[in-house]
């Protein structure tokens, strides 16, 4: 497995800001995901962050409303810009190292920021 | 659009009881993740499943993995308080993302 931090743990925003969430890993790792986790619900995938390329983004997200940037293979932001209530949710990372044998594509996630909007 | 129905969505039983976790498709998954959450923490990777009619076991929980890789169960042996969670199931196929069920979130009565 892997050892994952982010930063803020939590953070109270105004409508119309931004608000910059850090990954860090404690080993390389070559992709990295980002999910929101809306209150009581499941996960669901906001992007993929490979390094050295652009984020996929799944539909209903796009680059403008959540930029990501992977600059190392230990690191990644995910960027909630001119926020309203509605972004109010977890944001969780994950990291995987593709598909072995015997385990499969596990994900291991980090603890999670959890976002109010007023 | 590969899709992972969870059931049940909500369960609350008394301690020492039994209890089944299902998660089905229609789609094929090469592997098969089951994850714990407790409030205010990210999903914690309780085993992965990669062929079919695969049984794992961990103390009480165990899991399988459907003969034809479409479909998985979690059952657990007399629950306990510390079993309260929710509980996620999530495919993939091959090297890609994670297909998420909706979740199962699981209250253990004392």
């Amino acid at each position: 497995s892997a050892v994952i931090s982010q930063k803020p743990s939590r953070d109270i925003c105004q409508r119309g800001t931004s608000l910059t969430i850090q990954c860090q890993v404690d080993s390389q790792v070559t992709m990295m995901f980002w999910y929101r986790q809306q209150p009581g619900q499941s996960l669901t995938l906001i992007a993929t962050a490979n390094q050295g390329s652009e984020a996929t983004y799944e539909s209903g997200f796009v680059i403008d409303k959540f930029p990501i940037s992977r600059p190392n293979l230990t690191f990644s932001t995910l960027t909630v810009s001119n926020m309203s209530p509605e972004d109010s949710s977890i944001y969780l990372c994950s990291v995987a190292r593709g598909w072995t044998s015997g385990r499969g594509n596990e994900q291991f996630f980090g603890p999670g920021t959890r976002l109010t909007v007023l | 659009t590969q899709l992972l129905e969870q059931s049940p969505q909500f369960l609350s039983i008394q301690e020492g009881e039994n209890l089944t976790v299902y998660c089905n498709s229609s789609s094929v998954f090469s592997s098969l993740q089951w994850y714990r959450q407790e409030p205010g923490e990210g999903p914690v990777l309780l085993v992965t499943v990669v062929t079919g009619g695969e049984v794992k076991k961990l103390k009480r929980l165990t899991f399988q993995f459907g003969d034809a890789r479409k479909d998985s169960s979690l059952h657990i042996t007399a629950a306990q308080p510390g079993d309260t969670g929710l509980y996620l199931c999530a495919g993939s196929q091959g090297a890609q993302k994670l297909v998420f069920g909706q979740g199962t979130r699981l209250t253990i009565n004392p």
